[in-house]
């Protein structure tokens, strides 16, 4: 069973940088994509951008110039780091595998997530 | 960007009770939809992708149909562990979107 966890900081300080780990386990990250994902309390859900094994990214355009994911192969882990963030980027952020079906690619399995506030 | 719209954005509604979820895109996405559910607290559970195909051990009450740009979510005997926020997300392009939810409530 595939399954991932993400940790880091649940506190950051306004106009610095967030960072989060995600590890993955019962799959190797050499295959599928891999996604963060966010919902700020109370509201929907807004994917930040995935990276392949092989370093390629995609990011959301609404966060492009603040976000860098990467990865870990040797870990099997893969990181998400948003910069510059304000009260807007609180929210719980989730890491998901992106599964390859055919010709569909889909969130099959996440995280628990984890609470990030941005506050002094 | 595709925007996806669902309605309602809340129902309430009574164990047994057959529930309908419409999902819209901004433009055509093909059958490249999943639903997923969402219990307060949790993330968000895999139901069903290509629109209408069931994730494995997902109930059969469940079932989805649409294409292009309009989409359903049926739960067609609600039970009382259904009661829960729904989300449509396309996978047709990036950025990956998702619908706003809906919340299935209690009557």
């Amino acid at each position: 069973q595939v399954q991932l966890q993400e940790s880091g900081p649940g506190l950051v300080k306004p106009s610095e940088t967030l960072s989060l780990t995600c590890s993955v386990s019962g799959d190797s990250i050499s295959s599928n994509y891999w996604s963060w994902i966010r919902q700020p309390p109370g509201k929907g859900l807004e994917w930040i951008g995935y990276i392949y094994y092989s370093g390629s990214t995609y990011y959301n355009p609404s966060l492009q110039s603040r976000v860098t994911i990467s990865v870990d192969t040797s870990k099997n882990q893969f990181s998400l780091r948003l910069s510059s963030v304000t009260a807007a980027d609180s929210a719980v952020y989730y890491c998901a595998r992106e599964g390859i079906y055919y010709d569909s690619i889909f969130f099959d399995f996440w995280g628990q997530g984890t609470l990030v506030t941005v506050s002094s | 960007a595709i925007r996806m719209t669902q309605s309602p954005s809340s129902l309430s509604a009574s164990t047994g009770d057959r529930v309908t979820i419409t999902c819209r895109a901004s433009q055509g996405i093909s059958s490249y939809l999943a639903w997923y559910q969402q219990k307060p607290g949790k993330a968000p559970k895999l139901l069903m992708y290509a629109a209408s195909t069931l994730q494995s051990g997902v109930p059969s009450r469940f079932s989805g149909s649409g294409s292009g740009t309009d989409f359903t979510l049926t739960i067609s005997c609600l039970q009382s562990e259904d009661f829960a926020t729904y989300y449509c997300q396309q996978y047709d392009s990036y950025p990956r979107t998702f619908g706003q939810g809906t919340k299935v409530e209690i009557k």
